[in-house]
């Protein structure tokens, strides 16, 4: 099954700029999406596609993909940003889906 | 406005059974494939299963492959997960989501509030 390597914690200043990392064999063949769960709730898509925000989803949220790597970005972080992201990518030869291991974003 | 309600969840003895349905709500059910995504207490997202819009395609993960049956009634907007010879490592809340195709890929645009499974003596 394909695996998917997310680092387990990431921190950024209040207003900064945060970075969470996906790294994949191969990813650069995949679409890669990412999504954003708070405690206890369901988790929310913030991006598809590498880098397309559906609607609701503020600007700051964007998405590359570049090598073995696919990278979430949240510019001017905000404490509401604080929460788990996962990446996700769909496997079209199997059908299998694989989901990163999530990063907890923590705004200091 | 789409809504997916899990329900079913609830605390089962180790090989026990339990099935979990999904009833869906405010889009057209049967042109969307559709999925079941679990969490661990403390864990991360694992992908439990998909289903097309019409049952010609299914899948799996290698964790409930062969114990876990995925299907769904289109005319009943509902979605099912029959879980067999359950494990204390099946504990998990379970998600109904909504799978979305997209220029060649699928992602998840909207998922249930997730009901809790217990396995457990």
């Amino acid at each position: 099954s394909y695996e998917l390597t997310q680092p387990l914690s990431v921190s950024v200043a209040l207003g900064q700029t945060a970075s969470v990392t996906c790294d994949g064999n191969n990813i650069g063949g995949k679409n890669v999406h990412w999504y954003r769960q708070k405690p206890g709730q369901a988790p929310v898509l913030v991006i598809y596609r590498d880098n397309n925000r559906p609607s609701g989803i503020p600007e700051r949220f964007s998405g590359s993909r570049s090598g073995n790597t696919a990278t979430l970005t949240i510019s001017r972080a905000q404490v509401g940003d604080e929460a788990d992201y996962y990446c996700q990518v769909w496997d079209r030869s199997t059908g299998d889906v694989a989901f990163g291991g999530g990063t907890k974003l923590t705004v200091l | 406005e789409v809504q997916l309600v899990e329900s079913g969840g609830g605390l089962v003895k180790p090989g026990g059974s339990l099935r979990l349905s999904c009833a869906a709500s405010g889009f057209v059910f049967s042109g969307y494939s559709m999925n079941w995504v679990r969490q661990a207490p403390g864990k991360g997202l694992e992908w439990v299963s998909s289903i097309s819009e019409t049952s010609t395609y299914i899948f799996y993960g290698d964790s409930v492959k062969g114990r876990f049956t995925i299907y769904r009634d289109n005319a009943k907007n509902s979605l099912y997960l029959q879980m067999n010879s359950l494990r204390a490592e099946d504990t998990a809340v379970y998600y109904c989501a909504r799978w979305k195709g997209d220029s060649g890929t699928y992602f998840i645009d909207n998922w249930g509030q997730g009901t809790l499974v217990t396995v457990s003596s």
